[in-house]
């Protein structure tokens, strides 16, 4: 089974920290993706990864950045976090041919104080 | 750009009922449909999905859904609804080619009355 594994479940920071969102999956997909999900809002795409180093902004990437130095690992960085970046982030990645078919971690849900 | 609407924040139905939930997308040239389900406290999972070929896709837990082209629509259907489905539903949508950047509408929750 394919696995996405984000490091943190649950996090609090306070206003102004730096914040990394780490993801790891061990099915050598190709594409990666980060979610901000949010009530009445469904799934908004962030920023994705389609090969190492490679990384295109989604619908929001305002105060976000990505990191991919590996296959399998994608990081989400809040560089100054903001208390309307609180929400829920998802994590997902699918195989570079074409199925459209996303698997998901089972998110980390950030407070911002 | 695509976009997908979920008109139904919320469907309230009883155990052992019928329920369908409904989803339109925006998109008039070929696309590739998709329900998630989302339990508590987890992330997504692919309930069913339609790429091309038969119309009525038939996926996990009992699920089905119907792609119309002609309106624009893939609701989801199941005819016996158990506590178990209480969750929440995303209808998605995505281009066959591209990078496969996938739009998912506001979500619906189901829940399942004893």
């Amino acid at each position: 089974d394919v696995k996405v594994t984000q490091s943190s479940r649950y996090l609090v920071k306070r206003t102004g920290e730096k914040v990394f969102l780490e993801c790891v999956q061990d099915m050598d997909h190709e594409n990666m993706f980060w979610y901000r999900q949010d009530p009445g809002l469904g799934l908004r795409l962030i920023y994705f990864s389609y090969d190492v180093k490679m990384k295109e902004k989604g619908d929001i990437p305002e105060g976000y950045s990505v990191s991919r130095e590996k296959k399998e690992r994608f990081s989400l960085i809040l560089e100054s976090a903001s208390t309307n970046q609180t929400s829920m982030y998802l994590c997902a990645s699918t195989l570079g041919v074409n199925t459209g078919e996303l698997f998901f971690g089972e998110g980390s849900r950030l407070t911002v104080l | 750009a695509q976009s997908v609407t979920q008109l139904d924040s919320q469907v309230p139905v009883f155990e052992e009922a019928p329920v369908e939930l409904r989803c339109n997308y925006s998109s008039s040239v070929s696309v590739y449909l998709f329900w998630y389900v989302q339990y508590p406290n987890q992330g997504l999972q692919l309930l069913l999905k339609y790429l091309s070929g038969s119309t009525l896709v038939k996926g996990i837990n009992g699920f089905e859904a119907e792609f119309n082209k002609s309106q624009t629509s893939f609701h989801l259907r199941k005819p016996s609804v158990h506590i178990s489905d209480t969750a929440e539903y995303f209808c998605a949508v995505s281009d066959p080619g591209g990078y496969q950047k996938v739009t998912f509408g506001t979500g619906t929750k189901l829940q399942v009355i004893p």
